[in-house]
């Protein structure tokens, strides 16, 4: 799976939004942009992916850049439970299994 | 809504025993997952299993891990002789399909080897 790059940690206000970036120049045709979260001693929880359009759902937005090189995570609204670690992975349906965990951006929300 | 369950919590060994961690997968799944996070490091995928056999495997996963599904709703993992470095927390996962690719974690086994 291609490699994806994120900052380390991002902090943000409750209740405003957040835009969570990730890169992936080497990005793939067939490479779907999905993202995880990590909430504190919880197993990832799926959010959202994409491939090429923007997607919606409950959770949160994901807006894909036109060259898909990067694309960015929004939570319309944060609250305290979305202080997470948030991991953008890349995807190839015909790739491997297990899913590759980086590093991540670790949101930290303040009241 | 169907959530992964995992058996148990926390376990504490002793360094060299056998461990079996359980997972019941959400019931229409069909492939599994495990992955380990040692503290304060990356979640890393060990295997992942469909159709009663092995579907991947990373090269973390050698010959002391083992992974078994015994009846139609449990999955295992069992490690079979365990090291100091196995401490970690064990995530089971699992999807519905490959191609759907979205896969869903449980709460995870926080082990110790002591």
């Amino acid at each position: 799976d291609a490699k994806t790059t994120q900052p380390n940690s991002m902090e943000s206000n409750e209740e405003e939004p957040v835009h969570l970036p990730c890169n992936h120049s080497t990005i793939s045709g067939t490479d779907y942009i999905h993202w995880y979260r990590q909430l504190p001693s919880q197993g990832p929880e799926y959010v959202i992916h994409g491939l090429t359009s923007n997607v919606n759902n409950r959770m949160a937005s994901l807006a894909i850049a036109e060259d898909r090189k990067s694309s960015t995570l929004i939570l319309h609204r944060a609250t305290l439970r979305d202080a997470a670690v948030y991991y953008c992975i890349l995807r190839d349906v015909g790739g491997a299994d297990g899913l590759t965990f980086g590093k991540g951006t670790h949101l930290i929300i303040q009241p | 809504e169907p959530e992964v369950t995992q058996t148990p919590s926390h376990q504490v060994t002793q360094m060299g025993q056998e461990v079996i961690l359980r997972c019941v997968p959400i019931s229409n799944h069909l492939y599994f997952y495990w992955y380990r996070q040692i503290l304060g490091q990356k979640v890393e995928f060990l295997v992942s299993f469909y159709n009663n056999e092995i579907s991947e495997k990373s090269e973390i996963f050698d010959d002391q891990f083992s992974v078994e599904r015994p009846d139609g709703s449990n999955f295992t993992l069992k490690i079979r002789s365990t090291k100091l470095e196995d401490s970690a927390m064990y995530f089971c996962a699992s999807s519905r399909l490959r191609a759907e690719e979205t896969q869903y974690f449980g709460p995870g086994t926080r082990l110790l080897v002591l």
